[in-house]
């Protein structure tokens, strides 16, 4: 357990549906952060919220849309996706955004799949 | 630009050591982190190096040369368990992790 959790494990929706990826950490943590991981590639970089704002938003297509009610949420609100959007979602939290150690505690990842 | 460049894949047999080597290209540089990740399972952290030289954490160890762009991860005495992936990262100008691919380890008995 790495004080972060992420509901559901697995997702599976319709090209048309909407759904949400919900993510908690229990660290007291700053900053939050939501990656996507597809099979052999690197972990992608997708929002970045500290102190509830979104500081990062990297060229994300607009179905995907992040919320951050506080700091010890983030959602991922998902709607109208594409079979190429399936892959394993990954929440991260850190104590702050920035300085020189910044360790990245990780959730256990939904794994969504797109029909 | 940036990238950052690891292995595919590695195998190595149980007892034995294995050295996983990680490149990277970056105008700026906050550190390097090294995560392994089970198969299903969330990256756990392992290391993070910021000077140069080895880091040494029980059965493994990490190093870092920032003139060369390029750092490893060191696992002795290896168990079934370090089965997993493994993941380097480079925090840039901005702190922000640019990730590897990964370099998936198989054990063997």
């Amino acid at each position: 357990e790495t004080g972060v959790t992420q509901t559901p494990r697995h997702l599976v929706m319709g090209m048309t549906n909407k759904k949400s990826l919900k993510c908690e950490q229990h660290l007291g943590h700053n900053a939050m952060y939501w990656y996507k991981q597809s099979a052999k590639k690197p972990l992608e970089l997708m929002f970045v919220y500290s102190l509830e704002e979104r500081v990062e938003n990297n060229s994300v297509p607009s179905r995907f849309s992040p919320e951050c009610p506080n700091s010890s949420h983030l959602f991922l609100h998902l709607h109208t996706l594409q079979p190429e959007d399936s892959a394993l979602y990954l929440c991260a939290s850190s104590q702050d955004l920035g300085g020189m150690y910044n360790e990245q505690f990780f959730g256990p990842g939904t794994r969504l799949t797109v029909l | 630009g940036q990238n950052i460049d690891q292995p595919t894949e590695m195998t190595a047999t149980e007892g034995a050591i294995v050295q996983i080597n990680c490149t990277y290209q970056t105008s700026g540089f906050n550190g390097l982190f090294w995560y392994q990740q089970h198969a299903g399972e969330a990256p756990t952290f392992l290391s993070y190096n910021v000077l140069d030289g080895l880091e040494e954490k029980g059965r493994f160890s990490s190093f870092l040369s920032r003139s060369k762009g390029y750092s490893y991860l060191l696992l002795k005495e290896l168990q079934m368990k370090d089965s997993a992936s493994y993941l380097c990262a480079f925090m840039d100008s901005n702190y922000q992790l640019i990730w590897g691919a990964g370099t998936k380890l198989i054990i063997k008995p």
